[in-house]
């Protein structure tokens, strides 16, 4: 089946600095990736989706200066957490879907949980 | 607009019981709807999804789920549940059409007991 994978699976970092987490489909060229993020206990809210070769669509009160979303290729996303604060930790999820998939099935990656000092 | 409801935030069954997660949705197109299953720190696996067709779903490890559009829901059943099941649970819903967003409901956590 289609796997995605995430990198890293865990970071901490202090307060004010910048963290990188990438999304990789391994076996499938994904034309769209989602990201989410879950707050312990709680459902995932999509933040933003990204679509190859074009800038992202943020949801509504996500930031996109705080939240950089870069998918240059089709089997790489990236999602840059920029100036980090304590309150932005959480466990971010992203997922991978190809376009004419017609069971409009999204591919889940294990997530990455982020604490900021 | 799309919205997914779960009733119960957590249900707690014993080892061998039949299993009942509840989800109701909201869509004003015809929906696409998913269960998927999250155990602690990972992701989320797809359990089953029905697209269009056979209103009743068969899924992995034995599940299954049955969308009744009359009632706007889509419950998911297991007969006998085991410990391994023990795990979050998501209905989600999304429109047609190919890589839509998915809404998800707010999770059930489902706990076995021996």
């Amino acid at each position: 089946g289609a796997v995605v994978s995430q990198h890293p699976s865990w970071v901490i970092c202090k307060s004010g600095t910048s963290v990188k987490i990438e999304c990789r489909s391994l076996d499938f060229q994904a034309t769209t990736m989602f990201w989410y993020r879950q707050f312990p206990k709680q459902s995932l809210m999509l933040m933003a989706t990204s679509n190859e070769g074009s800038k992202a669509t943020y949801e509504q009160g996500v930031e996109k200066d705080k939240f950089l979303i870069n998918h240059a290729s089709l089997t790489l996303s990236t999602l840059t957490v920029t100036s980090a604060h304590p309150e932005d930790s959480s466990f971010y999820i992203c997922s991978a879907a190809t376009a004419g998939t017609m069971l409009n099935e999204q591919f889940f990656g294990p997530g990455t949980r982020l604490t900021v000092l | 607009a799309q919205s997914v409801t779960q009733l119960g935030s957590h249900v707690s069954v014993s080892e061998g019981a039949l299993v009942l997660l509840r989800c109701n949705y909201s869509s004003s197109v015809p929906p696409y709807l998913f269960w998927y299953v999250q155990y602690p720190n990972q992701g989320l696996q797809l359990l089953l999804k029905y697209t269009t067709g056979a209103t009743l779903v068969k899924g992995i490890n034995g599940f299954e789920a049955e969308f009744k559009k009359s009632e706007t829901s889509f419950h998911l059943t297991k007969p006998s549940a085991h410990m391994s099941d023990a795990a979050e649970y998501f209905c989600a819903v999304s429109r047609t059409g190919t890589a839509s967003k998915l809404t998800f409901g707010t999770g059930t956590r489902l706990q076995v007991t021996l």
